[in-house]
C-alpha cells in the first residue's frame, strides 16, 4: 500500500510569513500527528487528529495550527513565521486501535525560514 | 508529564560487538514503549514495541518498569544497523496518537 506522503517536501519562507504543509495518511487511516524536527529539540509533538477533529495538542504556540478533511488529510498552517520555526515538520498516520496503532512516518517536510 | 530519555547521543562499535542503546523513561502509568529507527536518507520506521516482545533484525528489548527502561539490545551488530534510534513512549488511551522521543542515539557500526 502506498505510504504516507507529504508535500512540499522543500520549502523557504521569510519571517513573518505564513506557511501551509500537507500530509495525506495511508488509506483507511483515521489518525495523523504532527511532529517537529530539529537538532537542538529532537522530535516534538504538534498535535494529532482524529475524525477531523483536534484529539492531542502539544507545547506549541497558537501560531502552530492544523485541520483533518473528511478524507484523513491533513494540513498544518504556521502562521508569523520565525527563524526558530526551521525544521523538518514531519506527520504519521495510524488506524488508531489496538496493534494497528502503529504510526507510520512521511518523509517530512523541510521548512527553512529566513 | 512524561518524559523519554537517551543518554548517549553517539554509540560506537565494531562489527559482531553487542551492542545496547539505553533508554529510561518517566511516567506515572503503564506506558506502552517504542523504538524508532531513522536509516540514512529513509524516513522513520518502527523497529519494535515492548507489547509484541518481537525480535527485528536481532535486537530486542524489554521493558523493566522497576528501572523504568527500556533498553535496545544486539548481541552482534552488523555495518547495516548503523542508524539512528529513538526510544519513544505512548500513554494509551485517546493519546494513541501522540509519542514522547527521547533526543536519539546515533549509532555506527565500524568495520
Amino acid at each position: 500500500k502506498a505510504g504516507v506522503t507529504q508535500t512540499p517536501r522543500y520549502l523557504i519562507k521569510t519571517r513573518g510569513q505564513q506557511v501551509t504543509l500537507s500530509c495525506s495518511p495511508i488509506s483507511g487511516h483515521r489518525s495523523v500527528s504532527w511532529y517537529q524536527q530539529t537538532p537542538g529539540q529532537g522530535l516534538q509533538f504538534l498535535f494529532e487528529y482524529f475524525s477531523e477533529t483536534q484529539r492531542n495538542k502539544g507545547n506549541f504556540p497558537g501560531r502552530f495550527s492544523g485541520r483533518q478533511f473528511s478524507n484523513s488529510r491533513s494540513e498544518m498552517n504556521v502562521s508569523t513565521l520565525e527563524l526558530g520555526d526551521s525544521a523538518l515538520y514531519l506527520c504519521a498516520s495510524s488506524r488508531d486501535s489496538g496493534s494497528e496503532g502503529e504510526q507510520y512516518f512521511g518523509p517530512g517536510t523541510r521548512l527553512t525560514v529566513t | 508529564a512524561q518524559r523519554v530519555t537517551q543518554p548517549e547521543k553517539l554509540l560506537s562499535v565494531f562489527k559482531g560487538a553487542p551492542v545496547e542503546l539505553k533508554c529510561n523513561y518517566s511516567y506515572s502509568g503503564s506506558p506502552e514503549l517504542f523504538w524508532y529507527v531513522q536509516y540514512s536518507r529513509q524516513r522513520l520506521q518502527l523497529l519494535l514495541r515492548h507489547i509484541s516482545r518481537e525480535s527485528i533484525k536481532g535486537f530486542t528489548a524489554d521493558l523493566n518498569k522497576g528501572e523504568t527502561s527500556f533498553h535496545l539490545k544486539k548481541p552482534f551488530a552488523q555495518e547495516e544497523d548503523s542508524a539512528m534510534y529513538y526510544c519513544a513512549l505512548r500513554t494509551g488511551g485517546t493519546s494513541y496518537g501522540k509519542l514522547t522521543f527521547g533526543q536519539g542515539t546515533i549509532l555506527t557500526v565500524h568495520p
